[in-house]
């Protein structure tokens, strides 16, 4: 199964910070990386496909990027309702691993 | 408005069965393959199994192969997953959720539904 490795685990930020998170595919995967958003004890929401598609209704602060083995989530400027954890999800092939998880929080 | 919604979880014993169904709504169901993802206690997401829009391919992670059946009716919108010889670590809450495919290649998770929570202990 190929492995997914998002960098950081965890990281504290104020609103209006610019964040990135980091998820790596121990094999190339293409562009085919979803990442989610999930806050708790709610499910997870799509927020972008392909690497770089932003999901409808998703606000035009989060961004994606990469192809092959690295990819890059971004908010470029955090709001309030943004303290969650993100994942990232390859689809390359199955099983459509899932990253850990980075929990982004409030500074 | 597509929605989808979980149900059969429970208290269960180890070595136990269960069966978890997910209705779905506001969509051709037929249409789309399905998945499970599970989510253990205060842990990160782990995808379990998939089924084609016709129910004829299934897929599963190794963790449930052998034990886990995912299975569809597309006349009655349902979606299962049939749970044998369950163990501590099976416990989770279980979500449902909908693929979204563009020129059949599957590409992500689009709609989940809000989970149920399956407990397997004595």
């Amino acid at each position: 199964a190929i492995r997914m490795t998002q960098s950081p685990s965890s990281l504290s930020a104020s609103t209006g910070d610019r964040v990135t998170i980091t998820c790596r595919a121990s094999q190339g995967i293409s562009s085919y990386l979803a990442w989610y958003q999930q806050k708790p004890g709610k499910a997870p929401k799509l927020l972008i496909y392909a690497a770089s598609t932003l999901q409808s209704g998703v606000p035009s602060r989060f961004s994606g990027s990469g192809s092959g083995t690295d990819f890059t989530l971004t908010i470029s400027c955090l709001q309030s309702e943004d303290f969650a954890t993100y994942y990232c999800q390859q689809y390359y092939s199955y099983p459509p691993t899932f990253g850990q998880g980075t929990k982004v929080e409030i500074k | 408005e597509v929605q989808l919604l979980e149900s059969g979880g429970g208290l269960v014993q180890p070595g136990g069965s269960l069966r978890l169904s997910c209705a779905a709504s506001g969509f051709t169901f037929s249409s789309y393959a399905m998945s499970w993802v599970r989510q253990a206690p205060g842990k990160g997401l782990e995808w379990v199994s998939a089924i084609s829009g016709s129910g004829g391919s299934t897929y599963y992670a190794d963790s449930v192969k052998g034990r886990f059946t995912i299975s569809r009716d597309n006349s009655k919108n349902t979606l299962y997953l049939q749970m044998n010889s369950l163990r501590a670590e099976d416990t989770a809450v279980y979500y449902c959720a909908k693929e979204i495919t563009i020129a059949a290649r599957p590409l992500g998770l689009d709609y989940w539904g809000q989970g149920t929570l399956v407990t397997v202990s004595s």
